[in-house]
């Protein structure tokens, strides 16, 4: 299966500061990518789709504006959390889609806490 | 609305068998999956089914009935390091995960 890289692995960051949480594909060209967030004894929620060399697409309730995705390459998207507050403490997930639909292949997670 | 349920705590004893349950409720269906997610990481592909039936690979098992709307994930042997949360997931007709709130498992010496 294809591996996914996160980084960082975790992060503290003070509130009103911003964070940028990278997802690599190592040896996979990823057209697509998908960020979840989890919190803690909860399942993972989606928050965006994230497409090569277009605009992501955000889930309902999702602020396309605090949460900026890029996917500049097909091996790389990142997500920036802008103005972090307390609340957006969270477990972070990217994962990628594989050669067949089917397929999903997850990073191991960016634990996100801010102060 | 889609649904998915699993129970949310279980708890087993090593070396015993243990069934995990899932019911769904989705717009389409392109096949159910279940991860296996240890505290603070990230979840593990266990299995996928797509058409009825019993899927087995090695000590784990997965069923599968599209008419009834359930499946579930079959655990033998259980072991120490099998204690972990258990995520149902199924893709539904445009291809997006669906997940379930995850079933935490215990077991116990």
């Amino acid at each position: 299966g294809a591996v996914v890289s996160q980084h960082p692995s975790w992060v503290i960051c003070k509130s009103g500061t911003s964070v940028k949480i990278e997802c690599r594909s190592l040896d996979f060209q990823a057209t697509t990518m998908f960020w979840y967030r989890q919190f803690p004894k909860q399942s993972l929620m989606l928050m965006a789709t994230s497409n090569e060399g277009s605009k992501a697409t955000y889930e309902q309730g999702v602020e396309k504006d605090k949460f900026l995705i890029n996917h500049a390459s097909l091996t790389l998207s990142t997500l920036t959390v802008t103005s972090a507050h307390p609340e957006d403490s969270s477990f972070y997930i990217c994962s990628q889609r594989g050669g067949e639909p089917y397929e999903q292949y997850f990073g191991p997670g960016t634990r996100l806490t801010v102060t | 609305g889609q649904n998915i349920d699993q129970p949310t705590e279980m708890t087993a004893t090593e070396g015993a068998i243990v069934q995990i349950n899932c019911t769904y409720q989705t717009s389409g269906f392109n096949g159910l999956f279940w991860y296996q997610q240890h505290a603070g990481e990230a979840p593990t592909f266990l299995s996928y089914n797509v058409l009825d039936g019993l899927e087995e690979k090695g000590r784990f098992s997965s069923f599968l009935s599209r008419s009834k709307g359930y499946s579930y994930l079959l655990l033998k042997e259980l072991q120490m390091k099998d204690s972990a949360s258990y995520l149902c997931a199924v893709m539904d007709s445009n291809y997006q995960l669906i997940w379930g709130a995850g079933t935490k498992l215990i077991i116990k010496p």
